[in-house]
């Protein structure tokens, strides 16, 4: 089946550790977006890839990093630098000339 | 994009229609409807979008009415597992998911 796939579903971090999320899809999606969700809260944009090799910052691109290597895959590493970053973070492809977005099902990070 | 309103929460007794809401008044007439939801600690998924023609699908029916000032998200026979929170948002066609935002949206809670 096509789809969105993130990994690890939940994540503990210890506090001034990097961590790395997955996010792998099979849809052949050009773009992909990363993003956080806090609760109670609507989505905030990290980052996001409209090709392989290119990204570009969103709203709170502060303490993160991303890499595009291939077109399937766009991980997010949340850095020591990410000053609160126990979040629900959601990965989403879209694809080329439609609106409509594809997520995936979730990593929620918790630092402890 | 354009502002919509919905309900903050509603009930549907299980097996009987779900109809939901949304008000868009501002909305121009290159923007469509787009229904997502979201599962509680799942990722959104969406749902239909349509221009002013009634549109149906696996999932549920979109009526709009004949101004485009609001329409009605159908769930024809609801489950427990429609429990969720419903987003409804406008946008025009092709625009990014970099730029996709959720409001508040309809908590539907579907009853045994």
């Amino acid at each position: 089946d096509g789809g969105i796939t993130q990994s690890p579903k939940y994540l503990f971090r210890k506090e001034g550790q990097n961590v790395t999320l997955s996010c792998e899809q099979n849809l052949n999606h050009d773009a992909m977006y990363w993003y956080r969700q806090d609760p109670g809260q609507g989505l905030r944009l990290i980052y996001y890839s409209q090709i392989v090799n290119d990204f570009q910052k969103g709203d709170i691109a502060e303490g993160y990093s991303v890499s595009r290597e291939k077109k399937e895959s766009f991980p997010l590493t949340v850095t020591s630098a990410q000053k609160n970053p126990t979040a629900f973070y959601l990965c989403a492809s879209q694809p080329q000339g439609r609106t409509e977005a594809f997520f995936g099902q979730g990593t929620r990070l918790t630092v402890v | 994009d354009a502002k919509t309103t919905q309900p903050p929460s509603m009930d549907c007794a299980e097996g009987r229609a779900a109809n939901l809401p949304c008000n868009h008044s501002t909305i121009s007439g290159n923007e469509y409807v787009y229904w997502y939801r979201q599962i509680h600690s799942q990722g959104p998924q969406y749902i239909i979008h349509g221009l002013k023609n009634n549109e149906t699908n696996e999932m549920a029916s979109l009526i709009i009415t004949e101004d485009r000032k609001s329409s009605t998200l159908i769930l024809p026979h609801a489950t427990l597992r429609d429990t969720a929170v419903y987003y409804c948002i406008v946008r025009a066609p092709g625009g990014s998911a970099r730029q996709l935002t959720f409001g508040s949206g309809t908590q539907l809670t579907v009853l045994p």
